[in-house]
């Protein structure tokens, strides 16, 4: 089945440490986004790819960094420098061609101790 | 630039009862929209969407939404509440620039929605 996967589904981190959450698609999308989700502000878009080796930043990109070597890939980074990283993170993939839809993977659930 | 508000940040209805999740747009395009679903630790789900077909667009699970341009709303219904309707729904609008659709979606604030027994 075609399908966004995210890892890990819930990942906890020290303060001061960088994490890397992953997202994979086999929809064979070139657009790819992430955004962040936190209770009462909706979603936030993060960084996104409209195609391989090139991204863009979102609304809230300070803190974070991301690479896009493969189609299918789209990993992001969340530094120590960002304040405030507790959150869930959703990464996405557009259908441009077909549907203009965005399908969303399950999410992954980041806590700083 | 194009912006979305749900007027509504929680609604509560029982089940069996009518549903009507409320969403105004602003856009200087011919916008298209959309209405995801959200459960608990979940990823989004698409419910349905506008593209500038029909106005009244029918989506899954019952749901449908009408598109009201001289009022600039795109509200979400479904006749009969199911306790598993209970989750967090998105109206969303697609962000463009000139002729084109970057592929950026702006999110209103969501409404929870609590379906009693």
């Amino acid at each position: 089945d075609g399908g966004i996967t995210q890892s890990p589904k819930y990942l906890f981190r020290k303060e001061g440490q960088n994490v890397t959450l992953s997202c994979e698609q086999n929809l064979n999308h070139d657009a790819m986004y992430w955004y962040r989700q936190d209770p009462g502000q909706g979603l936030r878009l993060i960084y996104y790819s409209q195609i391989v080796n090139d991204f863009q930043k979102g609304d809230i990109a300070e803190g974070y960094s991301v690479s896009r070597e493969k189609k299918e890939s789209f990993p992001l980074t969340v530094t120590s420098a960002q304040k405030n990283p507790t959150a869930f993170y959703l990464c996405a993939s557009w259908d441009r061609r077909n549907t203009g839809e965005l399908f969303f993977g399950e999410g992954s659930r980041l806590t700083v101790l | 630039a194009q912006s979305v508000t749900q007027l509504d940040s929680h609604v509560s209805v029982s089940e069996g009862t009518p549903v009507l999740l409320r969403c105004n747009y602003s856009s200087s395009y011919s916008p298209s929209l959309f209405w995801y679903v959200q459960h608990p630790n979940k990823g989004l789900q698409l419910l349905l969407k506008y593209t500038s077909a029909a106005t009244l667009v029918k989506g899954i699970n019952g749901f449908e939404a009408e598109f009201k341009k001289s009022e600039t709303s795109f509200h979400l219904t479904k006749p009969s509440a199911h306790m598993s309707d209970a989750a967090e729904y998105f109206c969303v609008v697609s962000d463009r620039e000139g002729s084109g659709n970057t592929g950026k979606l702006i999110f209103g604030q969501g409404t929870t929605l609590q379906v009693k027994p």
